[in-house]
């Protein structure tokens, strides 16, 4: 596709579910990061992938938060035992040099009730 | 610790009024600059970026921004604003010579008046 994508767009959970936040890079990106942004704040650092290498998950809030790229394409976030404060929206992007502009999909709204 | 302070939380103007939305940033050395604006339900979008050189940066949609080092700001400008520029505007900073995770301000929500 042309550009990030993510899957899907809106997702509610109950309290203490597990979810799966699925984002499809531009082809060919190296590097893919995830971002969390909470109602009217900036997006916050969560982790980040060159290639299936997850160098960094400095960001993520606790080891419910789990990440993975095992092709070093697809990237896929998981919560669980979901809380409210999870609620947010989850934002992916990709670029393709580790300095290069990172491209943002339209992000999944989370909603945890 | 690096941050991004965007001063004012909303803003509104008339169209076809200028604009100038204020960024500072903590960093230890000069920080790779980014101004992105989302519109309601959309993601991102890259307005411009500085790395280096000249300091004044062109970008997308007429918007331009200018670095000053000595006051560790980033203002985002525009001449002439048009309705569809009502959005909320980030600026953020990457580390130079890594791999370029990005830290946000907080926001400038813009509105737009007829």
């Amino acid at each position: 596709g042309a550009g990030v994508s993510q899957s899907p767009r809106y997702k509610v959970a109950k309290r203490g579910q597990d979810v799966a936040l699925r984002c499809d890079p531009i082809s060919g990106h190296v590097s893919l990061f995830w971002y969390q942004q909470a109602l009217g704040q900036g997006p916050e650092f969560l982790t980040y992938f060159q290639n299936e290498a997850q160098l960094d998950k400095s960001g993520l809030p606790s080891d419910r938060f789990f990440a993975e790229r095992p092709e070093g394409s697809v990237s896929t976030l998981k919560i669980q035992r979901t809380q409210q404060e999870d609620s947010a929206v989850y934002l992916c992007a990709s670029s393709n040099d580790k300095t290069d502009t990172q491209y943002f999909g339209p992000g999944t709204r989370l909603t945890v009730l | 610790a690096q941050s991004v302070t965007q001063p004012d939380i909303h803003i509104t103007v008339s169209e076809g009024a200028s604009l100038e939305l204020r960024c500072n940033y903590s960093y230890g050395a000069t920080p790779y600059l980014f101004w992105y604006v989302q519109s309601p339900g959309q993601g991102l979008q890259l307005l411009l970026k500085y790395f280096s050189g000249d300091t004044l940066v062109q970008g997308i949609k007429g918007f331009e921004a200018e670095f000053k080092r000595s006051q560790s700001s980033f203002n985002l400008r525009k001449p002439s604003v048009h309705w569809s520029d009502a959005a909320e505007y980030f600026c953020a900073v990457g580390a130079p010579g890594g791999y370029n995770k990005l830290i946000f301000g907080a926001g400038t929500r813009l509105a737009v008046h007829p």
